[in-house]
């Protein structure tokens, strides 16, 4: 266990639904991110979480609409997705959001968009 | 922004023998250099870092170096194991304190 919980590990969903992704962590730390990671393709930084501020917002599309709302808990709320978001979706935190430490990664959350 | 490049994307070594990794970053501001190692179905986790203060690091078997006047830094693993075997990810993190830019990744396959 790697200290931070993701769930649900897979997610298979229509393009009209809305689900909600959720990760957890009780590190103590202080700052959360949502990654993507596709095939071929470098982790992408989507947003950061600082003491539950959102403080980064990478040029997502408003189809993702993350959540925080506390230190220990992290949303990604999906609506209206298209295919070419299937992904895995990986939340990180760090004990410092002003400090650069390494993140501590859960173990993700596979999306299928059919 | 940041830009690290990773090489190369796959390697393929025998048991016993060495790996290396290599990453260039482009922002000469970037001070801390972590690595991941990926297994299938896991996330990437932390295996070891160095900061721009540290001309290098060894923590038994895998060990990281760093130039900074050429803006690069290395993984090294020896005596690699097939339990070594995953993808690898280099990192460079700098003015933005607390974000990381990821390289390409790196599988590593090591044979029995």
């Amino acid at each position: 266990e790697t200290g931070v919980t993701q769930t649900p590990r897979h997610l298979v969903m229509g393009m009209t639904n809305k689900k909600s992704l959720k990760c957890e962590q009780h590190l103590g730390h202080n700052a959360m991110y949502w990654y993507k990671q596709s095939a071929k393709k470098p982790l992408e930084l989507m947003f950061v979480y600082s003491l539950e501020e959102r403080v980064e917002n990478n040029s997502v599309p408003s189809r993702f609409s993350p959540e925080c709302p506390n230190s220990s808990h992290l949303f990604l709320h999906l609506h209206t997705l298209q295919p070419e978001d299937s992904a895995l979706y990986l939340c990180a935190s760090s004990p410092n959001p002003t400090i650069n430490y390494g993140y501590t990664f859960g173990s993700g959350t596979r999306l299928t968009v059919v | 922004g940041e830009n690290v490049e990773q090489h190369p994307s796959t390697l393929s070594v025998q048991e016993g023998d060495s790996a290396v990794i290599k990453c260039t970053y482009s922002d000469s501001a970037s001070n801390y250099f972590p690595w991941y190692k990926q297994e299938l179905g896991k996330g990437p986790q932390l295996i070891i870092d160095i900061r721009s203060n540290v001309g290098e690091k060894k923590d038994q078997r895998i060990a990281v170096t760093l130039n900074k006047t050429a803006k690069h830094f290395s993984l090294h693993i020896t005596e690699t194991q097939p339990e070594d075997s995953a993808v690898y990810f280099c990192a460079a993190s700098g003015t933005n304190a607390g974000k990381s830019t990821f390289g390409d990744g790196t599988t590593l396959t090591v044979k029995p």
